[in-house]
């Protein structure tokens, strides 16, 4: 199983900040990289797949970058309802790992 | 509209077996991967395990592999994740998924399916 490794494992910022979470993966995946928003009593939300790619519907202050072994999500413009737990996950193989999660707490 | 519907909350004893249950409506089952999740209380996402529906090809997370059994009826739209003997430590909140393509994410999601296990 690929292991996914995501910093930090909390933040906390102000409406209207810019905020970055890292996600690595223990082998280069290419860019198979997904990312969710999970708030508590829902189900995860499907953000980005692709490392980049917007789902519908997502607002355009979410974006992702990176390939290989490193990538990032960037919230701009932090809103109070970006509140939640963000997980990164791939889907290189079968077994498509999810890294640790980071709780965003929005001040 | 696509949709998975997983089967209602579960309370069992140590050592007791349980199947639980994953329909998709709303879209061919048979096309898209079926992966299932475990989330502990108060943790994070874990992967266990994917079927294709189309021919029972199935993948286990290491940490799962023996523990847990994942099977599909495609004649009803229905994945299955089962134990042959739960223990207090499979006390979660369960989630079935579809991933949307090849290489891609999980884009629908069940609505959990909790199991608590206590003597």
């Amino acid at each position: 199983d690929i292991q996914m490794t995501q910093s930090p494992s909390s933040l906390s910022a102000s409406v209207g900040d810019r905020v970055t979470i890292t996600c690595r993966a223990g082998q280069s995946i290419s860019n198979y990289l997904n990312w969710y928003q999970h708030k508590p009593g829902k189900v995860p939300d499907l953000l980005i797949t692709s490392a980049f790619s917007l789902q519908t519907g997502v607002p355009s202050r979410f974006s992702g970058s990176g390939s290989g072994t490193t990538f990032t999500l960037t919230i701009n413009s932090l809103l109070p309802e970006d509140s939640a737990t963000y997980y990164c996950q791939h889907s290189y193989t079968n077994i498509p790992s999810f890294g640790g999660g980071t709780k965003v707490e929005v001040k | 509209e696509v949709q998975l519907v997983q089967s209602g909350a579960e309370v069992r004893r140590p050592g007791e077996s349980l199947k639980i249950s994953c329909k998709g409506f709303g879209y061919t089952f048979t096309r898209h991967w079926i992966g299932w999740v475990r989330q502990m209380p108060g943790k994070g996402l874990e992967w266990i395990g994917i079927i294709y529906p189309g021919d029972s090809e199935t993948e286990y997370s290491l940490s799962f592999k023996g523990q847990v059994t994942i099977s599909v009826d495609k004649s009803i739209n229905t994945a299955y994740l089962q134990w042959g003997s739960l223990r207090t430590s499979d006390t979660a909140l369960y989630y079935c998924a579809r991933q949307r393509a090849a290489y891609s994410g999980f884009d629908h999601w069940g609505q959990g399916t909790l199991i608590t296990v206590s003597s």
